[in-house]
């Protein structure tokens, strides 16, 4: 119930192309959903998160998209850079909850 | 620089020794956190330090004990360790525990060998 599926594990994609990592949710409470990024030797930074009340949140190259019916999120990269390299991790949370649940991570590489 | 300071960077460890992990924080948050972060596995909450007080304690076995001296520093002591305790032990903090969706801020980590 409160895990965080996430997939794929790992994901290459070409210089310029689109990355697309996704995550799925049992727990219909959760209502806060981030997506940290975290570079070898780094702890995980925010890159962008989005609560249920919107199906889509973009900012610059990064969107995240919200499927409420279906429990899903999903990132995506537009015109991916190999500084995008990197482990993402999608996570979630419940109303007035600080504890994140975390997904297991998707390591990405871009390749020029 | 993100503000959250861990060290040290990496720690090798027999299973009969004791030794600590430091972190602090510059931001001036109220709210402080250990995780474990093992390979193919989601970054596990241990502890939650609000306002220098414990909050969450996860389930976390005896032989990691915390200590939070001030709104600024975070002690994670180790002893008897077990070899699957290996992990990169991240510190992070918030502005305040109690305000839901508070965006975290880690350290690099510890990357911790226990043999």
């Amino acid at each position: 119930q409160q895990q965080v599926k996430q997939s794929p594990q790992s994901l290459i994609v070409q210089k310029g192309g689109i990355s697309i990592i996704n995550c799925a949710y049992e727990n219909t409470a959760f209502d806060y959903f981030p997506w940290y990024q975290q570079f070898p030797g780094k702890g995980p930074a925010l890159l962008i998160a989005i609560r249920p009340d919107v199906s889509e949140k973009k900012e610059g190259r990064f969107t995240i998209s919200f499927n409420k019916s279906a429990k899903q999120f999903s990132l995506h990269i537009m015109d991916s850079q190999p500084g995008d390299s990197a482990t993402y991790f999608c996570a979630a949370a419940g109303a007035g909850s600080y504890q994140l649940t975390f997904g297991k991570g998707t390591k990405l590489s871009v390749i020029p | 620089e993100t503000g959250v300071t861990q060290t040290p960077r990496h720690l090798v460890m027999g299973m009969t020794n004791k030794k600590s992990l430091k972190c602090e924080q510059h931001l001036g948050h109220n709210a402080m956190y250990w995780y474990k972060q093992s390979a193919k596995k989601p970054l596990e909450l241990m502890f939650v330090y609000n306002f220098k007080e414990q909050t969450e304690n996860n389930s976390v076995p005896s032989r990691f004990s915390p200590e939070c001296p001030n709104s600024s520093h975070l002690f994670l002591h180790l002893h008897t360790l077990q070899p699957e305790d290996s992990a990169l032990y991240l510190c992070a903090s918030s502005q305040e525990r109690n305000r839901a969706h508070e965006k975290l801020f880690f350290g690099s980590g510890t990357q911790l060998s226990v043999l």
